[in-house]
């Protein structure tokens, strides 16, 4: 069947560290991937996207890796700040489609002063 | 243009009831989606319009589930004698073929609870 695992447990760091966030996916061919931020009680905001062909995107303090071999991506937060607390959302693209997008259930980060 | 716009944020009903939730997309944005999400689990794909076509639904939307989207504009999701089970937050999303950056600009949803 298809599946996209996100951590389901809170993640939780120290402001400064470094977050890494997981998404695992079985039985998909995305044409792409992307990330996308949601705080409590509003809409999901986009943060990146990664194509299939690409390895590696980074966007200030934003960097997302692809491995379409392992069928994961890894989002990493660098010197992360309470303001980055919230829930983080994978989502696939497949082929052929129309940015029709399959999200995961999410991680939340909790960033601790 | 502020963005995507739903109304009404909130909705409480009782079983059996119908509801219509009205999104607003940008203006530009030929395309639209709607979504469901429930509580720890992420949006839930429902129907795509590309202008005033719905080019795709959901096997999981039952015939009480209806969109529309009239001259390509403003589209309404009404659901048909509501269940508990269709207590969700309902987001409306869109996005633009000719930039096709492949990102969704949502709203900030349309909470349902159902009595």
């Amino acid at each position: 069947s298809q599946k996209i695992e996100q951590n389901s447990e809170a993640l939780n760091i120290q402001e400064g560290k470094t977050a890494t966030l997981t998404c695992n996916y079985t039985n998909y061919s995305p044409a792409y991937l992307q990330w996308y931020r949601q705080d409590p009680g509003r809409g999901p905001v986009f943060l990146l996207l990664i194509r299939e062909n690409e390895k590696e995107k980074r966007k200030e303090r934003l960097k997302v890796t692809f491995d379409t071999t392992l069928k994961q991506s890894l989002f990493h937060i660098t010197a992360s700040q309470p303001a980055d607390s919230a829930t983080y959302l994978c989502a696939l693209a497949l082929s052929g489609g129309y940015n029709k997008l399959i999200f995961g259930a999410g991680t939340r980060l909790a960033v601790h002063p | 243009d502020t963005g995507v716009s739903q109304d009404p944020r909130h909705k409480i009903t009782k079983r059996g009831q119908n509801v219509t939730f009205r999104c607003d997309p940008i203006s530009e944005h030929n395309r639209l989606y709607w979504y469901r999400q429930t509580l720890g689990q992420g949006p839930e794909f429902l129907t795509y319009f590309q202008n005033e076509a719905q080019l795709e639904k959901s096997r999981l939307l039952s015939d009480r589930f209806s969109a529309e989207r009239p001259k390509g504009s403003f589209s309404t999701l009404e659901i048909q004698r509501t269940e508990q089970g269709d207590s969700a937050m309902y987001l409306c999303a869109s996005s633009s073929y000719m930039t096709g950056t492949g990102e969704l600009f949502f709203g900030e949803g349309s909470r349902l609870t159902v009595l």
